[in-house]
């Protein structure tokens, strides 16, 4: 069964440094996103992406965050410059379709800023 | 603004008895709504949707979700829980994109 896959599953970082996560969508799905938990509380939104641009971000999505798929089959999401509050569950999802099919979701990177 | 909530944080019940996670939403038109599953450290996992049609939708492991229009509610359900169904459980709501409830933990004793 085709999946989602993420990585590192688990990056410890100083603050202050740029970390890149990254994300491997299934193959024929066309809308890609990143969500973040923080210890195993609600999953926010942070960013959808759709034929190479963003098409929605939230409030949490600040200019500390970008994201890019550099290639036909990696999306990754930058932080540039790492805050303590940045520690969280980072999810990778992909769907299909805008429509009424679910979305797949990555096992996530767990990224400690200390 | 399109929403989901989940009024319970925390559901605990004995293995073998009814199990129910609630969700309630709030949004213009029809709504694509989805129950996913999260075990400790690891990813979402989706159980079942409802986009039209029946109001009692089956899913995985013995899950269902009964929608009910006039309520604006769309709660989960097992008739015989299971240990291992201890979890986080979420409800979403699809626009373009999922939108989460704030969860519900879910102990099943033994």
């Amino acid at each position: 069964e085709p999946e989602v896959t993420q990585t590192p599953s688990h990056q410890v970082t100083q603050m202050g440094q740029e970390v890149i996560l990254r994300c491997v969508p299934i193959s024929n799905h066309l809308y890609f996103y990143w969500y973040r938990q923080i210890l195993g509380q609600k999953v926010e939104f942070l960013v959808s992406f759709y034929n190479n641009e963003i098409s929605e971000k939230s409030e949490i999505f600040d200019d500390q965050f970008s994201v890019e798929r550099p290639d036909g089959s990696n999306f990754t999401l930058k932080i540039r410059s790492t805050k303590l509050e940045d520690s969280a569950m980072y999810f990778c999802a992909s769907m299909i379709d805008r429509g009424p099919n679910e979305a797949f979701f990555g096992q996530g990177t767990r990224l400690t800023v200390v | 603004a399109q929403s989901v909530a989940q009024p319970e944080d925390q559901v605990n019940v004995a293995e073998g008895n009814p199990l129910t996670v609630k969700c309630t939403y709030s949004v213009s038109g029809n709504p694509y709504l989805f129950w996913y599953v999260q075990y400790p450290n690891r990813g979402l996992q989706f159980l079942l949707k409802y986009i039209t049609g029946d109001n009692l939708v089956k899913g995985s492991y013995g899950f269902e979700a009964e929608f009910n229009k006039s309520q604006t509610s769309f709660h989960l359900k097992k008739p015989s829980a299971l240990v291992s169904d201890s979890a986080l459980y979420f409800c979403a709501l699809k626009d373009y994109k999922l939108s989460f409830g704030a969860g519900t933990t879910v102990t099943v004793r033994a």
